[in-house]
């Protein structure tokens, strides 16, 4: 089937910090890939997405590379604030399915001032 | 105006009550889903209508029923509230093929007491 994994536990970091959240991706077909952020008190919003190998999503600062050959989809933002503090979702979605978003288990970074 | 809105935001209840909650979407998306999203984060995919019809029940209660009057709402009916479904409940929309991803609501909260 298809699923996402996240690495375990929350992140913690300075501001201004380097950032990496690792996504690693299992998928029948070929998926699409997104990063899904929800800020404390709020829905999901989507971040950025690659629908193709090699493609990179960017948004605010964060990047992710579609990598077919690792099946990875890599969060990282080069320097982050105590406003990126919120819960980061890597999710995957194959075309012709069932529409079905698969979610990793988010993870919690928390930008300490 | 909100692309996909959500009511009540909060909801208090005491166990063995019954409750709705709705969702209206303004995107003009085909498809609408529900998630389910506990104390952890973690999210769980509930059900998917596409344009009033049922295409994805998961594992869920019979309790908990969804109606699709039309393809712009998502209503969630629950029965007999028990503890366990403390959660917050997320609602989201996407075109038929849902590459593109999701535009989620910004979820309700119920609280069972």
């Amino acid at each position: 089937g298809n699923s996402v994994t996240q690495m375990e536990g929350p992140v913690t970091l300075s501001e201004e910090a380097f950032l990496t959240i690792n996504c690693t991706y299992t998928a029948t077909g070929y998926p699409s890939l997104f990063w899904y952020v929800q800020y404390p008190g709020e829905g999901l919003q989507l971040l950025l997405k690659a629908t193709k190998a090699d493609d990179k999503g960017s948004n605010k600062g964060f990047e992710a590379t579609y990598r077919k050959e690792t099946t990875s989809f890599h969060l990282e933002k080069g320097s982050v604030q105590v406003s990126d503090s919120a819960v980061y979702f890597c999710a995957l979605s194959v075309p012709y399915g069932n529409n079905r978003l698969a979610f990793g288990k988010g993870n919690q970074v928390v930008v300490i001032p | 105006d909100t692309a996909v809105s959500q009511t009540p935001k909060y909801l208090v209840t005491q166990m063995g009550n019954d409750k709705s909650i709705k969702c209206e979407q303004n995107l003009g998306h085909d498809t609408m889903y529900w998630y389910k999203q506990d104390s952890k984060k973690f999210l769980k995919i509930m059900f998917s209508y596409n344009n009033k019809e049922l295409i994805i029940n998961e594992t869920v209660p019979n309790r908990f029923s969804p109606k699709s009057p039309d393809k712009a709402h998502l209503n969630l009916h629950i029965n007999s509230l028990e503890l366990g479904d403390s959660a917050v409940y997320f609602c989201a929309s996407s075109r038929r093929q849902g590459w593109n991803g999701y535009t989620f609501g910004s979820g309700t909260r119920i609280t069972v007491v």
